[in-house]
């Protein structure tokens, strides 16, 4: 049982459209991180979130961290091919950090 | 500065075989982490070291072990390895322990068992 669900699993669009995943929980986190990770690489770090409500931009990514800090959006304006990866959210509790399965984004030219 | 060095990056191994994979962490950090990644069950964390001291560790059976040296630099070991051992291995730093940091991962060490 994932502790971090994301949604959704798969997203196929076109250059250009706009798009938003999704990492929920039932449990309060002290953070959560958000990853991008490519075919043969390891994920990278996008952001942290901590505070409840917290928006953050990253160019054409916009990262939102829920006010009850259980859930996490990233929104992603203009998508381009460039942006094609699975996209991972973290969440830490204390010490421990558990991953979800990702979002595997495709943008099709 | 140089990123997080994994060693080897590919890995053919028969079952009942040990191996060892290598990390090398972003000079200065302190923390390393070692994850699992499948298709099936993602990413799971196999445990985190920090000055030497494994510091947590995650659900994996006693086959799979690590350690950690006084430059930062660690290990891992999986001994009589299985088929479901086929996995990417992923090694993450952090400067300090605690994962409010945020990780800077290696390329990870892609294992098949055979």
């Amino acid at each position: 049982t994932q502790l971090l669900e994301q949604s959704p699993q798969f997203l196929s669009i076109q250059e250009g459209e706009n798009l938003t995943v999704y990492c929920n929980s039932s449990s309060v986190f002290s953070s959560l991180q958000w990853y991008r990770q490519e075919p043969g690489e390891g994920p990278v770090l996008l952001v942290t979130v901590v505070t409840g409500g917290e928006v953050k931009k990253l160019k054409r990514l916009t990262f939102q961290f829920g006010d009850a800090r259980k859930d996490s959006s990233l929104h992603i304006t203009a998508a381009q091919p460039g942006d094609t990866g699975l996209y991972l959210c973290a969440g830490v509790w204390g010490n421990d950090m558990r991953f979800g399965a990702g979002t595997r984004l495709t943008v099709k030219p | 500065k140089a990123g997080v060095t994994q060693t080897p990056r590919y890995l053919i191994k028969t079952r009942g075989q040990q191996v060892t994979l290598s990390c090398s962490p972003i000079s200065g950090h302190r923390s390393v982490s070692w994850y699992q990644q499948t298709p099936g069950q993602g990413l799971q964390f196999l445990f985190e070291y920090f000055s030497e001291t494994q510091r947590n560790k995650g659900n994996f059976p006693g086959r799979f072990s690590g350690r950690q040296f006084s430059n930062s630099r660690s290990e891992m070991n999986v001994s009589t390895l299985e088929l479901g051992d086929s996995a990417l291995y992923l090694c993450a730093s952090s400067l300090a322990l605690g994962q409010n940091y945020g990780y800077t991962f290696g390329s990870g060490t892609r294992l098949t068992v055979v």
